[in-house]
């Protein structure tokens, strides 16, 4: 099966700018999860969907972040205005969210670096 | 769910076992032990998960306690593709809950 598809890969902007990241979760996972992953830290949950709905947002700095999954499949992590602490990886991840073998997959990221 | 403890690093010799240790003293009754590792420049890859019996598959074997206070990672050959960051999460096991991971351990396989 295809793995979770994230793009850009690599992206690099000045501070204040604006940032979508894009996720195409595998096929037929109901649950899509955005992380951002500081260098040397572990990933931090900022956001997760379950179909077209918001499960926890708890730890999204809603002043600049946002995301949405309008059709229940793939989804947008955008940043307006990035800051210079913004800079970090963005990890999309996908699960069934069926049972407890439902682990999660996850793609290989979008590296942001705000100047 | 339960905190972790895990070491900050660790080495391995190529061919050797590896054997990453997890403290999770605190876990509950319906707590799971995730394994999951994440190789430079990619995103984490999901390695084995268990309630309180051992558990063995293509990748690894985990070994959790009696009274699952603590756990551990056996990569029975270990390879310079195993080089990671290994990380050891403990969760509820509802199939829709996200993982909270901590700083995990830096394996380095030597040659």
């Amino acid at each position: 099966e295809a793995g979770v598809a994230q793009s850009p890969r690599y992206k690099i902007i000045e501070k204040r700018q604006s940032v979508a990241f894009w996720c195409n979760p595998i096929s037929g996972h109901a649950t899509l999860y955005w992380y951002q992953q500081i260098l040397g830290q572990g990933p931090k949950l900022l956001i997760q969907f379950q179909n077209n709905g918001v499960v926890d947002d708890s730890q999204l700095p809603k002043d600049r972040f946002s995301a949405e999954r309008l059709k229940g499949v793939d989804s947008t992590l955008k940043i307006q205005p990035a800051k210079l602490e913004d800079s970090a990886v963005y990890l999309c991840a996908s699960s069934s969210g069926q049972g407890y073998n439902s682990p999660l997959h996850f793609g290989n990221g979008t590296r942001l670096t705000v100047t | 769910d339960a905190k972790t403890t895990q070491p900050t690093s660790m080495d391995c010799a190529e061919g050797r076992a590896a054997n990453l240790p997890c403290n999770h003293s605190t876990i509950s009754g319906n707590e799971y032990v995730y394994w999951y590792r994440q190789i430079h420049s990619q995103g984490p890859q999901y390695i084995i998960h268990g309630l309180k019996n051992n558990e063995t598959n293509e990748m690894a074997s985990l070994i959790i306690t009696e009274d699952r206070k603590s756990s551990t990672l056996i990569l029975p050959h270990a390879t310079l593709r195993d080089t990671a960051v290994y990380y050891c999460i403990v969760r509820v096991d509802t199939g829709r809950r996200a993982l909270t991971f901590g700083s995990g351990t830096r394996l380095q396989v030597q040659p």
